[in-house]
Order: C-alpha cells, then sequence, then structure tokens
C-alpha cells in the first residue's frame, strides 16, 4: 500500500517553464488537496478536489491548474512558472472531508530560476 | 474566518525538558476537528493526533500530551522529556466540516531544537 505518492522529489524550472507535478494515491480516497510550504507561512491551500470531476480553488491558486478524471490521481500543472513558485508542494488525501485526517506524500522541491 | 495561530516561531530547549507548544484557533463552525503534524528535518509530514471538537479529553501518547480547551480555544502539545529526535517543525492544523470543506487551514509551525 503506497498511500500517496509525488513525482518528482526535486525539480529546477526555467521562468516561463510549464511542466506537472503528479500525485496518485491507491486509497481510493475522495477527498485530495495540493498545498505549497514557504519559510514562516506555513503550508496553504492550492487546490482542491471532493472527487473525479470536482475541483475548486483554495487560499492561493493563482499560476496554478488542476484535474480530477479518476480518484486516483490529482496532478497540479504549473502554466508558466514564475520565481515566486519556488516552494514545497504537498500532496494529500482524505476519505472523508478530514474528519478522518489527511495523509500526505513526501513531496515535491520545486525552484523557478 | 478561519485560523490557527502558532505564536511561538521558535523554541530551543536542552534535552529532558519539558516543553509546550502552543496552538489557538478560530472557527465559527461548530464541529471541526484539530491536527498535530510533525515535519523533522527530512521535509516529510508526520500526523501525530485528531481531535474533534466534541472530545475535550486530553490524550497522552508516550512522552506527548495534548490539551484541548474550547473554552480558550487552544490544543496545546506537550513533549515531556525531550528528546534530540524531537527536533522538528510541528504544526497545527484545523478541518471544518463546512466552513473550510474539510480542508487543513495550518498554522505557520514552531520550529523545536532540541540540544543534547
Amino acid at each position: 500500500n503506497a498511500g500517496v505518492t509525488q513525482t518528482p522529489k526535486f525539480q529546477v524550472l526555467k521562468t516561463g517553464q510549464s511542466m506537472t507535478l503528479q500525485c496518485a494515491q491507491d486509497m481510493n480516497h475522495e477527498y485530495m488537496s495540493w498545498y505549497r510550504q514557504d519559510p514562516g507561512m506555513g503550508l496553504r491551500l492550492i487546490h482542491y478536489s471532493v472527487g473525479a470531476g470536482i475541483t475548486d480553488q483554495g487560499e492561493v491558486p493563482n499560476g496554478y491548474n488542476v484535474s480530477r478524471s479518476t480518484t486516483e490521481d490529482f496532478p497540479l500543472r504549473l502554466l508558466s512558472a514564475a520565481p515566486s513558485q519556488t516552494s514545497v508542494y504537498f500532496c494529500a488525501s482524505s476519505p472523508d472531508r478530514g474528519q478522518g485526517g489527511y495523509t500526505f506524500g513526501s513531496g515535491t522541491r520545486l525552484t523557478v530560476v | 474566518a478561519q485560523k490557527v495561530t502558532q505564536a511561538q516561531t521558535e523554541i530551543s530547549v536542552v534535552e529532558k525538558e519539558d516543553v509546550t507548544l502552543d496552538c489557538v484557533y478560530e472557527t465559527r463552525d461548530t464541529t471541526y476537528y484539530l491536527f498535530w503534524y510533525k515535519q523533522p528535518p527530512s521535509g516529510e509530514l508526520v500526523f501525530l493526533i485528531r481531535r474533534n471538537s466534541f472530545d475535550e479529553q486530553n490524550e497522552i501518547s508516550g512522552r506527548y500530551s495534548w490539551n484541548f480547551q474550547k473554552s480558550t480555544s487552544s490544543f496545546n502539545f506537550t513533549i515531556t522529556a525531550s528528546q534530540v529526535v524531537d527536533s522538528a517543525v510541528y504544526f497545527c492544523a484545523l478541518s471544518e466540516a463546512w466552513g473550510s470543506q474539510g480542508n487543513l487551514i495550518f498554522g505557520k509551525g514552531t520550529k523545536l531544537s532540541v540540544k543534547p
């Protein structure tokens, strides 16, 4: 049972490039979300999904796009990377709107130069 | 609006000291959940505890204990006889059944350094 798998673990992008951070879970969780972690800021919600085909914006959605075509996968797309998107990104999943807690992936450290 | 405040940015203690990490939350929901996560230097987020708003019983797990007080909107975390391995960033988080759609609202974290 792998839990929540994020790839890649590290990535360096040039300003203006696009890329997709992958997130997959094998626990059949309906709820999935993306957070970014910046020094001194805690974790902030980017986008979330309450089930396949349904996504919504979180606190800091600008510059990011998501889709949820399957229960298992919830990719995060950076449309045109900017240095302000340098951060550590965490994907999380939950079976029940957070009541049962969240399982987090190991994170992706992204640097935009 | 919902909010989680961890007023202590950094704490440094010597091994075997007891240390308490403070967490104060704001919410209008009557049903909510409080969490503590540990983030060691390796970077992953480790789940420590979940408490729902209807259960104010304190909890103890080994050297860890949690004090939940709805009257003061606090959910404090105490480590007894701290060890070097406890050095990490600790996050308190709130999940509301309705207001935050179940998503986690994190405090900014408290960095704990335990020196030998």
